[in-house]
């Protein structure tokens, strides 16, 4: 079974910090997107890598940074927290098979807390 | 991107089939329609894709209109287990780096009841 393992499911964080969510995925999958869900607001995109070291900014970049230095591994980048940015974050990977996407994959969710 | 519309919310009794539509009148020729399912507290899953055809799975059917601009997500024996918001979306088929982008909408939120 695919597997999206993000590594907190609980963050509790101050004002000004620099925040690391990390996301690792074990199907060796082309895909990785960062979104955060609000209550009303849905799931937002915030990044997404088609490939080791490429992203694309989505819908609200504004305060993150991600990183993909690996395959496997998709890093979403706080700069400097805001209680603006406490949410849920959702991290998710998909395949591509003979040139076509598949499916993706989530995450459980970190639930990000900035005091 | 194109979009796609949904009810905000469904209600359904449980065992019975439950039909939720999509309206995506600006979909493209390789956009495939995808459906996920985000149960309380949990990450979205996968629940179907099609591209023309009608597609089955131990989840749910998809019926998808001839000009396909509309689709429709049917549960054939709704449980309560099944309630949870149903995201109808749209995804390029032919990978081409950027192009893997995926774009949820706000869904319909189901409610089963017993």
């Amino acid at each position: 079974d695919v597997k999206v393992t993000q590594s907190s499911r609980y963050l509790v964080k101050r004002t000004g910090e620099k925040v690391f969510l990390e996301c690792v995925q074990d199907m060796d999958h082309e895909n990785m997107f960062w979104y955060r869900q609000d209550p009303g607001l849905g799931l937002r995109l915030i990044y997404f890598s088609y490939d080791v070291k490429m992203k694309e900014k989505g819908d609200i970049p504004e305060g993150y940074s991600v990183s993909r230095e690996k395959k496997e591994r998709f890093s979403l980048i706080l700069e400097s927290a805001s209680t603006n940015q406490t949410s849920m974050y959702l991290c998710a990977s998909s395949l591509i098979v003979f040139r076509r996407n598949t499916e993706a994959f989530f995450g459980q969710g970190t639930r990000l807390t900035v005091v | 991107d194109a979009k796609t519309t949904q009810p905000n919310s469904m209600e359904s009794n449980e065992e019975e089939p439950v039909h939720l539509p999509c309206n995506h009148s600006t979909i493209s020729g390789t956009d495939y329609i995808h459906w996920y399912r985000q149960l309380p507290s949990q990450g979205p899953e996968y629940v179907i894709h099609g591209l023309t055809s009608n597609v089955n799975n131990r989840m749910a059917s998809l019926a998808i209109a001839e000009d396909r601009k509309s689709s429709t997500l049917i549960l054939h024996r709704a449980t309560l287990r099944d309630a949870a918001v149903y995201y109808c979306i749209l995804r390029v088929g032919n990978y081409g780096g950027s192009q893997g982008n995926l774009i949820f909408g706000k869904g319909t939120k189901l409610s089963v009841k017993p």
